[in-house]
């Protein structure tokens, strides 16, 4: 079983529409990252998180440290969202990022 | 705005070849990391270095080496490409802690044939 889980590994929605990526660990962690991968390989850092909540323009991350899950939010969906969301998470034994196997999004117009 | 930068963006070798995948930082970052991503398996870390001239083999080290001679230049080093090797290669930054936000680099999409 992995360490950090994501689902769904592909979704697919309407503009507008409220997006919801969740990110579930196994292990003792100092942080949990959100990461967004536009095609064509960049990516770059959403959130840095080690409890409760952080918002940014459209994307809200979550995050539950007794039950080891964190969630991303996008309200109000565009097509530019359409990416690649990786959740990872930092171990609190040796500061290790651990990655998930990232989330697809699809926002159709 | 840190500023990350990958040799090439497109690389195309053979079996058996030498490669040299170079990293660019331009913010004194202390901490330089080499990732792989492969569909379905998220980023696994290669090799990742604190400091110049030092190194620390990551997950899966096998088949790779790393160089930095200077703390801007992370270098990766394939010593003879194989096909399993053909893969989206990724360098990352921190400033100082290993907990710190991590900055990449564009990628590189290696293919070996």
């Amino acid at each position: 079983k992995n360490e950090v889980e994501q689902s769904p590994q592909n979704l697919t929605a309407q503009e507008g529409e409220f997006i919801t990526i969740n990110c579930s660990y196994s292990v003792g962690i100092s942080a949990l990252h959100w990461l967004q991968q536009h095609p064509g390989g960049g990516i770059v850092s959403l959130f840095m998180l080690s409890s409760g909540k952080k918002k940014h323009g459209r994307l809200i991350a979550t995050i539950n440290i007794q039950e080891k899950h964190s969630s991303l939010h996008i309200t109000a969906s565009h097509p530019r969202d359409s990416a690649v969301y990786i959740c990872a998470v930092t171990l609190d034994s040796n500061y290790q990022l651990i990655w998930g196997a990232g989330t697809k999004l699809i926002i159709k117009p | 705005d840190v500023k990350v930068t990958q040799s090439s963006r497109y690389l195309v070798k053979r079996t058996g070849e030498k490669v040299f995948l170079e990293c660019v930082q331009d913010m004194d970052h202390e901490n330089m990391f080499w990732y792989r991503q492969d569909p379905g398996l998220g980023l696994r870390l290669i090799y990742f270095s604190y400091d110049v001239k030092m190194k620390e083999k990551g997950d899966i080290p096998e088949g790779y080496s790393v160089s930095r001679e200077k703390k801007e230049r992370f270098s990766l080093i394939l010593e003879s490409a194989s096909t399993n090797q053909t893969s989206m290669y990724l360098c990352a930054t921190t400033p100082t802690s290993l907990l710190d936000t991590q900055y990449f680099g564009p990628g590189t999409r290696l293919t070996v044939l």
